[in-house]
């Protein structure tokens, strides 16, 4: 199975900042990478598929880059309704795995 | 717009069966690949399975093969869970969802329907 390591595994920041996450593949997985938010009580929203394709509707603050093992989720200007627990996704093969997230939370 | 409304969660006891359902509507469910994930209380996401647009095809993370069996009925735009010999760590949040393909990133989630296994 793939495993996927997300760092950090929380984080603090401001409105207006500018943040990245992180996330590892145990083995290559080229760019078969998604990011998804989730906001407690909700449902996770998908915000980036195919390591750096934003999906529809989705804000251009945020953006995604990497392939292979090593990939990053990067938000500029935090905005209020961003602070949530963000997860990655690999959707290179079956079992299809998540990190365990990175939680942001407002400094 | 894409709705995925999931239902059917309920406590059960350990050993027992349920069925989870999840009626799609906004695009054309025959043509997409859906799925189930769930999140025990507190936890992360884990992937449960997976089934091809006709049905053909389903995937299942090994903790629940044998016991939770993934369905479709195209003409209903409709997704099932069948759930036997429930254990206490199958409690969770199931989240149907819809696939960007086999393996694919998942691009719409349900909202959720809540399971707990317990006496």
């Amino acid at each position: 199975d793939i495993q996927l390591t997300q760092s950090p595994s929380s984080v603090s920041a401001s409105v207006g900042d500018r943040v990245t996450f992180t996330c590892r593949a145990s083995q290559d997985i080229s760019s078969w990478l998604a990011w998804h938010q989730q906001k407690p009580g909700e449902a996770p929203k998908l915000l980036i598929y195919a390591a750096s394709n934003l999906q529809s509707g989705v804000p251009s603050r945020f953006s995604g880059s990497g392939s292979g093992t090593y990939f990053t989720l990067t938000i500029t200007s935090l905005q209020p309704e961003d602070f949530a627990t963000y997860y990655c996704q690999q959707a290179d093969s079956f079992p299809i795995t998540f990190g365990q997230g990175t939680r942001l939370e407002i400094k | 717009e894409v709705q995925l409304v999931a239902s059917g969660g309920d406590l059960v006891q350990p050993g027992g069966s349920l069925r989870l359902s999840c009626a799609a509507s906004g695009f054309t469910f025959s043509n997409c690949w859906m799925g189930w994930v769930r999140q025990a209380p507190g936890k992360g996401l884990e992937w449960v399975a997976n089934i091809k647009e006709d049905g053909s095809e389903k995937y299942y993370v090994d903790s629940v093969k044998g016991r939770l069996t993934v369905s479709r009925d195209n003409a209903k735009s409709s997704l099932y869970l069948q759930m036997n010999s429930l254990r206490a760590e199958d409690t969770a949040v199931y989240y149907c969802a819809r696939a960007r393909g086999r393996v694919g990133a998942i691009d719409y989630w349900g909202q959720g329907t809540l399971v707990t296994v317990s006496s």
